[in-house]
């Protein structure tokens, strides 16, 4: 079955870059069925759609107007993964931090599989 | 940004018991509305897409209904795995794709 597996750190300093990796088994990263998606969750702000990344053709990218001027995801085909980037990082970044497929049966829209999550702490 | 607004925040229940959950959009979403069930140290699990069509695995006591602006998440007969937060999430103006802030249900 298709699983996500997260990696990274979960401790970064206030105004450094928060680096995240999700490895995919039992899927491609470069599945034209699918997107692949960075959600985070707070207890302040509940869980935020962050970004993600697909491939039809090419690869596209959207991302979160929030979030639009510090994020970055990559999809990584030699490795089967993704990863989230997420530069100059405040106090209230913490979260923690989910990576996710979207499903092709809703529209790419719901997200059906979900990574374990990272707790990420933003501490000096 | 679409805003989604669910009720109630709790929801207190014995197991064996109907259980209704609301979620309100602030525009139409076209039936673009999904439902998770999330437990503590858990990622959220897809419950319900398209407003009313069960994910893979999910059991058929789990069912959602409604359109336009107005959707409901019910679960006919609780049992004590069902204790749990649930969120529900507008796909229609995507992105983003905006959550509710949950509701939760107890025993």
């Amino acid at each position: 079955q298709v699983q996500l597996q997260q990696s990274g750190p979960g401790l970064v300093k206030p105004s450094q870059t928060l680096s995240l990796t999700c490895a995919l088994s039992g899927d491609s990263v470069s599945s034209t069925s699918a997107t692949w998606n960075w959600i985070r969750q707070s207890p302040s702000r509940g869980l935020e759609w962050l970004g993600r990344t697909f491939y039809r053709s090419k690869w596209y990218y959207d991302y979160a107007e929030f979030v639009k001027s510090r994020i970055t995801i990559n999809p990584d085909t030699s490795k089967n993964q993704f990863s989230l980037q997420l530069n100059s990082v405040i106090p209230e970044d913490a979260a923690v931090y989910y990576c996710a497929r979207g499903s092709m049966g809703a529209g790419f829209g719901a997200f059906d599989i979900w990574g374990q999550g990272t707790w990420v702490t933003v501490s000096s | 940004e679409i805003v989604m607004t669910q009720s109630p925040g709790v929801l207190s229940m014995s197991p064996g018991e109907r259980a209704t959950l609301s979620c309100r959009a602030s525009q139409s979403l076209n039936s673009k509305l999904a439902w998770y069930q999330q437990k503590p140290g858990q990622a959220p699990r897809l419950l319900i897409y398209g407003a009313s069509t069960r994910a893979t695995g999910i059991p058929a006591r789990f069912s959602g209904s409604g359109s336009g602006t107005e959707f409901t998440l019910t679960i006919s007969s609780l049992q004590s795995e069902d204790f749990a937060v649930y969120y529900c999430q507008q796909y229609n103006k995507w992105p983003p794709g905006t959550f509710g802030q949950g509701t939760k249900v107890e025993i």
